[in-house]
């Protein structure tokens, strides 16, 4: 069975581009998490969705992010504009319906690199 | 204020070498999970403790939840240089979100 599947795995941009990662989580996990990871903060709730509908957005940095998901295989985050300050190691996570204790199966991640 | 506290922070061992780490809160939990993160890739699942004083073993990994379901531990006996990541734990939080340490990052030399 295939995982959790993020794209690009590596972006390298320049500030005030825009960017777009992307996520397709297991197929029938109805909760999707994005995540932030960096050497100082460690792993961030940016934001999740349940049943495709954003639930807590309160990880979100600031205007500048943003997420959806158009359905239950596909949702996107997207930085615009991009600042050095965001890079980091994004991570999407999905979550099983049936699980009891919210375990979450992770995608390898976006390493991205604003200069 | 970080609500899982993991130690040590870095830990550096010899092939062959015991080690425990760390996870501990001042909360009460009804689950806790421990993930491994692989440089280059995403956490893991190792394992879900959920009843105080739980025990489970995974080969040569021990895991214990503490009799308060307020701290865990993970003992790696003889470990190997495939073990070297970053162990992470996380307890269930409300709304299906997850709790998250900043972890263990463990080397383990040839």
């Amino acid at each position: 069975d295939a995982g959790v599947i993020q794209s690009p795995r590596h972006e390298v941009t320049e500030m005030g581009q825009e960017v777009t990662l992307r996520c397709k989580p297991i197929s029938g996990h109805n909760s999707l998490f994005w995540y932030r990871q960096t050497m100082m903060r460690g792993l961030e709730l940016l934001i999740y969705f349940n049943n495709n509908v954003p639930i807590d957005d309160s990880g979100m940095p600031e205007d500048r992010f943003s997420a959806k998901m158009p359905n239950a295989s596909f949702s996107t985050l997207k930085i615009q504009p991009s600042e050095p300050r965001d890079s980091a190691v994004y991570f999407c996570a999905s979550l099983s319906r049936e699980s009891s204790y919210n375990e979450q199966f992770f995608g390898p991640g976006t390493r991205l690199t604003v200069l | 204020t970080q609500l899982l506290e993991q130690s040590p922070q870095f830990l550096s061992i010899q092939e062959g070498e015991n080690l425990t780490v760390y996870c501990n809160s001042s909360s009460v939990f009804s689950s806790l999970q421990w993930y491994r993160q692989e440089p280059g890739e995403g956490p893991v699942l190792l394992v879900t403790v959920v009843t105080g004083g739980e025990v489970k073993k995974l080969k040569r990994l021990t895991f214990q939840f503490g009799d308060a379901r307020k701290d865990s531990s993970l003992h790696i006996t003889a470990a190997q240089p495939g073990d070297t990541g970053l162990y992470l734990c996380a307890a269930a939080g409300n709304n299906r979100k997850l709790i998250w340490g900043l972890g263990t990052s463990l080397a383990v030399n040839p």
